[in-house]
């Protein structure tokens, strides 16, 4: 069936590192690709998505590309900030929202 | 903005209550969802609904059961609840019937079973 995985965390930084959230999916048919971030305390909201091949989301410096033949959605931001600390979840629509298990940023000043 | 509120931030029950989760969303969403958020298995979905007294299972339904009797309002019932299902509960909604539309979440629900 449809699934995505995505790497472990927690993942700490220092505020203007690069960061790379890795995600790869398996899936039948041509699914739309999602990141999801969810703040302390908060519900999950998007932060971009994808619908089709070499399709790129972005949104607030963050960057995702559809990789059909790597089946990846990597999220990569350039300079993270303190801000960025949450969780990301990829995800991706099949039959319904199909989620990763989460990975953890931590952003230190 | 869209806003999904569920009633409680946290909630203590007993082994064996029943227990109602309430979620309501303000922007006339077709699709209503309730997901379960546990650490290391990320969300998994128990019921949806995508439309006032429909409802579909999701891939984690037993011990669950849910209620739409109006459109806004979207209710996860435990009908008698137990340990295992201490967890994070997420209310979502959606505008359509599309999986690709984008999903509008509330704030959680972390239900604490005693």
């Amino acid at each position: 069936g449809d699934s995505v995985t995505q790497m472990e965390g927690p993942v700490t930084l220092s505020e203007e590192a690069f960061l790379t959230i890795n995600c790869t999916y398996t899936a039948t048919g041509y699914p739309s690709l999602f990141w999801y971030v969810q703040y302390p305390g908060e519900g999950l909201q998007l932060l971009l998505k994808a619908t089709k091949a070499d399709d790129k989301g972005s949104n607030k410096g963050f960057e995702a590309t559809y990789r059909k033949e790597t089946t990846s959605f990597h999220l990569e931001k350039g300079s993270v900030q303190v801000s960025d600390s949450a969780v990301y979840f990829c995800a991706l629509t099949g039959n319904q929202f199909y989620f990763g298990t989460g990975t953890s940023l931590t952003v230190i000043p | 903005d869209v806003k999904v509120t569920q009633s409680s931030r946290y909630l203590v029950k007993r082994t064996g209550e029943k227990v109602f989760l309430e979620c309501v969303q303000d922007m006339d969403h077709e699709n209503m969802f309730w997901y379960r958020q546990d650490p290391g298995l990320g969300l998994r979905l128990i019921y949806f609904s995508y439309d006032v007294k429909m409802k579909e299972k999701g891939d984690i339904p037993e011990g669950y059961s849910v209620s739409r009797e109006k459109k806004e309002r979207f209710s996860l019932i435990l009908e008698s609840a137990s340990t295992n299902q201490t967890s994070m509960y997420l209310c979502a909604s959606s505008f359509n019937k599309g999986w690709d539309e984008k999903l509008f979440f509330g704030s959680g629900t972390q239900l604490s079973v005693l």
